[in-house]
Formats: structure tokens, sequence, C-alpha cells
């Protein structure tokens, strides 16, 4: 079963603009994650933020969390053509769970 | 290893037949993944080990699929009389524990024919 619910499911930009993808969460959590995937493989990790912290930064990658809410967001700022994957949330306790994912295409 | 290391890569088998996949964690990763993700969906859990403790199983859709995990290291993700629903990526992951971040592997990509 899938932890959560990412929205929107597929997100269309220019390069240069900023991407913003949220993930919603049903249960606790110690930390929540964001992972990148292409092509359909092996996903990679791009981000962790833990319960007790409300936002992370990572290079262009900004990502907040609001436990009241059991939601999450992550921000791309000044997108590449090279960013268009599909991004997943992950929840972490009991295991991990991972949501449905966004489609994200960046168009040159 | 380098890296997680699945296989086989690509594993084609004909209906009602058993499958066996194959994961290769990282070193010293305690905690170890199954997921299975269908062509544009997201991920599905399956199973995770920790350590030596007892597996949580609780994502394996019937009691045809089963895992394991020997010696706390490799893992073997066995279908039994495969179903053309079975046809999906098998991914596996591995991290140091259930907190940290998790290392994939390339996935196994199952077709049921």
């Amino acid at each position: 079963s899938q932890q959560g619910e990412e929205d929107p499911q597929a997100l269309s930009i220019q390069e240069g603009e900023n991407a913003t993808m949220n993930c919603s969460y049903k249960t606790s959590i110690n930390n929540l994650q964001w992972y990148r995937q292409n092509s359909g493989r092996g996903l990679v990790h791009l981000i962790l933020i833990r319960s007790n912290e409300r936002e992370k930064h990572s290079g262009r990658l900004r990502v907040t969390l609001d436990t009241s809410k059991k939601s999450s967001s992550l921000l791309i700022t000044a997108s590449r053509a090279a960013d268009t994957a599909s991004y997943f949330c992950a929840t972490a306790y009991n295991d991990m769970r991972f949501g449905a994912g966004t489609r994200l295409t960046v168009k040159p | 290893g380098a890296g997680v290391s699945q296989s086989p890569s690509n594993k084609v088998t004909e209906k009602g037949k058993d499958v066996e996949l194959r994961c290769d964690p990282i070193s010293g990763h305690t905690a170890l993944y199954w997921y299975r993700q269908s062509l544009g969906q997201g991920l599905e859990f399956l199973i995770y080990f920790q350590g030596n403790s007892a597996p949580d199983k609780s994502g394996l859709p019937s009691d045809r699929f089963s895992a394991e995990r020997t010696g706390g290291s490799v893992s073997t993700l066995t279908i039994q009389r495969t179903q053309q629903e079975d046809s999906a990526v098998y991914l596996c992951a591995s991290s140091v524990d259930r907190y940290t971040e998790a290392f994939f592997g390339q996935g196994t990509r199952l077709t049921v024919v």
C-alpha cells in the first residue's frame, strides 16, 4: 500500500521557472524523503527532512514539512530540462512508504 | 559492492511458472526493501527486512509472494505460479537503517506472458 499522495500528478513548465510539488501523508513519521526517478528504473535520493525540522535546502531544492497538516512540499528553483523526471515523496517510520509521484516535464 | 545490484535486469516468464528475483544490497546496510512498480505508477511496498528482526510482510499481495534474506545480506523475492498482473518492475533498496536514505537498484522488469 502507498502512504501518501503527490500533487499534482503531472506538471509541465518552461526552463528557468520554479516547480513546486506537494506531498500529503497519513501516519506518524520519523522523517520524510524526496526521490527522483528517470526512465522508470532506480530512484535517486534527493533530500531528507526530519519530523522536527520545518525547512531544508540543498542546492536548487527547498523542502518544507508541516507535521500538523501531514504535508510536505518540494520546490525546484530555476528548473532545467535535465530536471525532467518523476519525483516521489517517502515517509519513514516503521518502514518506508512512497506516494504516487509527480511527473515533471521541463521544456527547453 | 558499490551499489545495490539486482538480477536479472529483465525476465520474461510464462504464466504459471515460478520466478526468483535477486537483490545484493550495499555491504553493511541492515535495512532492505522490496517494491513493485507498474507502468506509470507509484511504488507499492512489498516487504521490509531490518537486521535480524522478523520481516514486515504486510505489503505482499498474496501468498504466492515470498522473500527471504540470508545472512543479513542477499535477498530473494520469489513469485510462485506467476500471473499476468504480476508484470511490473520490481525494485530493491537498502539503507543503513530505516531512518536514513535508501539506495535503489535498477530493478528487474518482469513480464508474464
